[in-house]
């Protein structure tokens, strides 16, 4: 069974770097895509971006100057930074596992962590 | 970016109830379509891929149809444990997008 954890503060300052990473067991992160989805508190999804075999990223164009998504596969995590955070990054902040050979559907999640962007 | 507007935005049912929710796509789009079911303070869980391909698990109650621009999300006869919000999610163009939800509450 894939289980993902996501873990990082949950409070950061505007202006300052939001940084998560994304626990996986029970698969490798050598394949499958491996993504990152936030969710504004009462509202919609949003895809924020893929890392694919540890190596090759997306990303969502609305977010791509300021997003890195990277892999530590002795880990077996991977890991989200977005720069220059403002109150509209506030959101829940989930992994999750895309296809084998597909960027998408996303099977398995985290159960999702909430980051506050406050002074 | 492929917009997917997902109606209705919410909707009152019974139990027993067959309920469809629609999303409809800005574009023609192929097959990458999925829905999901999410519950308050839950991670959205996977019902439906590639239009009508039933995640392993989910109850045959859950199917999914479509195509080109128009796709459904049917629950033939809605349980206790349905009552939560559903979105779809289109994966054919880059970047994926996600429908803003259709919540269905106990009527």
């Amino acid at each position: 069974q894939v289980q993902l954890q996501e873990s990082g503060p949950g409070l950061v300052k505007p202006s300052e770097t939001l940084s998560l990473t994304c626990s996986v067991s029970g698969g490798s992160i050598s394949t499958y895509y491996w993504n990152w989805i936030r969710q504004h508190p009462g509202k919609g999804l949003e895809w924020i971006g893929f890392i694919y075999k540890s190596e090759s990223t997306n990303y969502s164009p609305s977010l791509k100057s300021r997003v890195t998504i990277s892999a530590d596969t002795s880990r077996n995590q991977f890991s989200l930074k977005l720069t220059s955070v403002t109150a509209a990054d506030t959101a829940i902040y989930y992994c999750a596992r895309g296809g084998e050979y597909t960027t998408s559907p996303y099977d398995y999640w985290g159960q999702g962590t909430l980051v506050t962007v406050s002074s | 970016a492929i917009q997917m507007t997902q109606s209705p935005s919410s909707l009152s049912a019974s139990v027993g109830d067959r309920v469809t929710i629609t999303c409809r796509a800005s574009q023609g789009i192929r097959g990458d379509v999925a829905w999901y079911q999410q519950k308050p303070g839950r991670a959205p869980k996977l019902l439906i891929y590639a239009v009508f391909s039933l995640q392993s698990g989910v109850p045959s109650r859950f199917s999914g149809s479509g195509s080109d621009t128009d796709f459904t999300l049917t629950i033939s006869s809605l349980q206790p444990e349905d009552f939560a919000t559903y979105f779809c999610l289109q994966d054919y163009l880059y970047p994926p997008t996600f429908g803003q939800g259709t919540k269905v509450e106990i009527k």
